[in-house]
């Protein structure tokens, strides 16, 4: 079966630009959270949505927000991006079973603030 | 607050050892811990998880152990392989609203031939 999808897989954005982000779950799950990856902080939660609400969230400013679709595909949007916000974006999808099966991620968008 | 620690952030192993990767924890509200093995540029791929109300568990060439009064897991294995060679994350989680993963900061592993 498909894997978890996020498109783009690149992206290059100056500073003060939004940009937003998709990831597409494996068909079935419907939980999605969202994760940053950085060579300084390693991977940072930034939050999780199940059937289209918010159901944890990280601590990351509110610059940062997300949303699930009723299909359970999701998106996020970081706004008025700075430097900082360079980053690997993973997105992971979990059904039941997650503690046994582990959440899947995607191969990540790669975020480029100039 | 790093809840989630592997300390040792390289390991180099020969091929055919065995691979030893630790990582301890603070939080004693976690209920299953995971590795994942990461290549760059791809998303972290799962390898296996552990429940709490368990000390061991094995898939394959990997085994996880968990010692819950010492706060510590470790992944081992055996025999280790080139194609081993990648970072590796432990990961732990609650449940249900608490099902965030928080993770390590990954081991990078090197299996010479």
């Amino acid at each position: 079966k498909a894997g978890v999808t996020q498109t783009p897989r690149y992206l290059i954005k100056t500073r003060g630009q939004q940009v937003t982000l998709s990831c597409s779950p494996i068909s079935g799950h419907r939980s999605v959270s969202w994760y940053q990856q950085t060579p300084g902080q390693g991977l940072q939660f930034l939050f999780e949505y199940f059937s289209e609400t918010q159901r944890n969230k990280g601590n990351f400013p509110g610059r940062f927000s997300g949303r699930q679709f009723s299909n359970s595909r999701s998106e996020m949007n970081v706004s008025t991006l700075e430097l900082g916000d360079s980053a690997l974006y993973l997105c992971a999808s979990s059904g039941s079973g997650v503690e046994y099966y582990g959440y899947t991620f995607g191969s990540g968008t790669r975020l480029t603030v100039v | 607050d790093q809840q989630v620690k592997q300390n040792s952030p390289s390991l180099s192993v020969q091929e055919g050892r065995i691979s030893i990767l630790n990582c301890d924890y603070t939080n004693s509200m976690f209920d299953y811990f995971l590795w994942y093995k990461k290549y760059p540029a791809e998303g972290p791929t799962f390898l296996i998880s552990i429940s709490s109300i368990k000390d061991k568990n094995e898939d394959g060439r990997f085994t996880v152990f968990l010692n819950k009064s010492a706060k510590h897991l470790s992944l081992h294995i055996v025999p280790s392989q080139p194609g081993d060679s990648a970072v590796y994350f432990c990961a732990a989680s609650g449940t249900g609203t608490a099902s965030k993963l928080t993770f390590g900061t990954g081991t990078r592993l090197q299996v010479t031939l």
